[in-house]
């Protein structure tokens, strides 16, 4: 799987867009971008997934370059409830690709202050 | 609730007891994955199960480690002779498996084991 680099925290407030970005430079043709949040003592939960280009849901927008060695998870207009680790992480999804183990890496720890 | 159930939440045992875990996935989801994650740590994968059969297993499922999935519903994780080092949350998570590609993972909330 490949590697991904992400900061290890990030500091916000209320209403504010929070940004996070992710690094993949080796990211394999067949990968996909995945990310998910963590709240103390849960466990994680799926936010998004992406291939290129935008992707975007009810909570959360994926920006992938054409490149695809980066991506940016959005979260417009965050309130306290955001605060969480919020985990990138790459992968190929075909059935076949030995099990589609995650890999996760230390997230990014985002507070989101009043 | 038709998410991933884990139990019980909590277990607190001391050394050189068993422990025995539960994970009731996602009803449709024919692939379930065992993680284990410490704190300030991402989780880290165990193993996983299509349907009923196991088909991977992690180095760090040393021989105490057992998990089943009989008749490819809910699954359990056994940890027998525990250690000190296996304090940690463990995360069951599910998919479906359709097609060529394998939907997002989505994961229970843990029963995290304190060894005394």
């Amino acid at each position: 799987l490949a590697k991904t680099t992400q900061p290890i925290s990030m500091d916000s407030y209320e209403g504010q867009e929070v940004n996070i970005t992710c690094s993949h430079n080796n990211i394999a043709t067949n990968d996909y971008i995945t990310w998910y949040q963590q709240f103390p003592s849960q466990g994680p939960r799926f936010i998004i997934q992406g291939y290129k280009t935008k992707v975007t849901n009810e909570v959360a927008s994926l920006f992938i370059p054409a490149d695809r060695k980066s991506s940016t998870l959005s979260l417009p207009r965050v309130s306290l409830s955001d605060t969480a680790v919020y985990y990138c992480l790459v992968g190929d999804i075909r059935i076949k690709a030995a099990g589609n183990k995650l890999t996760f890496g230390g997230g990014t720890r985002v507070l989101v202050k009043p | 609730d038709t998410g991933v159930s884990q139990n019980p939440r909590h277990k607190i045992t001391k050394r050189g007891q068993n422990v025995t875990f539960r994970c009731d996935p996602i009803s449709e989801h024919n692939r379930l994955y065992w993680y284990r994650q410490t704190l300030g740590q991402g989780p880290e994968f165990l193993t996983y199960f299509q349907n009923e059969a196991q088909l991977e297993k992690s180095r760090l499922l040393s021989d105490r480690f057992s998990a089943e999935r009989p008749k490819g519903s809910f699954s359990t994780l056994e940890i027998q002779r525990t250690e000190q080092g296996d304090s940690a949350m463990y995360l069951c998570a599910s998919s479906l498996a359709l097609g060529a590609s394998n939907q997002p993972q989505h994961f229970g909330d843990g029963t995290r084991l304190s060894i005394l």
